[in-house]
């Protein structure tokens, strides 16, 4: 069973950069998946971030495009987000999860969730 | 792009069954046939419920359905169980490796 688990600072300061870990366990994340990150504001939807392919491709939601960046670690099964210049209203839950290998935008597994807060 | 449009609210009675509809373009749910479906309990990680429009992944049960017509599809619940209560989440592929989600709705079970 695939398990996800997100981690990293709970408190970003504005105009910082926002960085976030996913380890994935009990599987390789070498595999025909592609690995996403999704974010949830307080009370309010999904927002599709970017996604990440073991092999180092990764695309971008174009709304955030110029802020983020997705790197994978394929020596510890990870995979990690990056979001720079961040302000109040990137304060939101952020899942990372992992894409069906039939359509990458069919997510099957998820981590738990990671609240992350941008305040001074 | 925009986020796909949802009602915010949705309820019905046990036993009865609710319809949820998503909205998009003709650049993105009307393009593809690639909408799916999650479930997400207050405090959760969503959960896969429907892709392609009408599969469901292993273990969901077939009170869940889906269809789509045009620019919108829409997910049907049957036979209401209190479980059941939840934000339903849709989602589109939007062409250029690019994914849109829906706005949520919070179904109600009364």
């Amino acid at each position: 069973q695939v398990q996800l688990q997100e981690s990293g600072p709970g408190l970003v300061k504005p105009s910082g950069t926002l960085s976030l870990t996913c380890a994935v366990s009990g599987g390789s994340i070498s595999t025909s998946n592609w690995w996403s990150w999704v974010r949830q504001p307080p009370g309010k939807g999904l927002e599709w971030i970017g996604e990440i392919f073991h092999m180092g491709y990764s695309n971008y939601n174009p709304s955030l495009k110029s802020r983020v960046s997705i790197l994978v670690d394929k020596s510890k099964d990870q995979f990690s987000l990056k979001l720079s210049s961040v302000t109040a209203a990137d304060t939101a839950v952020y899942y990372c999860a992992r894409g069906e290998v039939s359509n990458r935008y069919y997510f099957d597994y998820w981590g738990q969730g990671f609240l992350v807060t941008v305040s001074s | 792009q925009s986020a796909l449009t949802q009602p915010p609210s949705a309820s019905g009675s046990p036993g009865q069954s609710v319809t949820i509809s998503c909205t998009g373009t003709s650049s993105d749910v009307g393009a593809y046939n690639y909408v799916s479906w999650y479930q997400q309990h207050p405090g959760r990680a969503p959960k896969l419920i429907l892709y392609e429009g009408n599969k469901r992944p292993s273990g969901v049960p077939g009170r869940f359905s889906g269809s789509k017509s045009g620019n919108t599809a829409s997910l049907a619940v049957s036979g209401l169980q209190a479980e059941d209560e939840a934000s339903y989440y849709c989602s589109a592929y939007a062409g250029s490796s690019n994914l849109l989600f829906g706005g949520g709705t919070l179904l109600t079970v009364l």
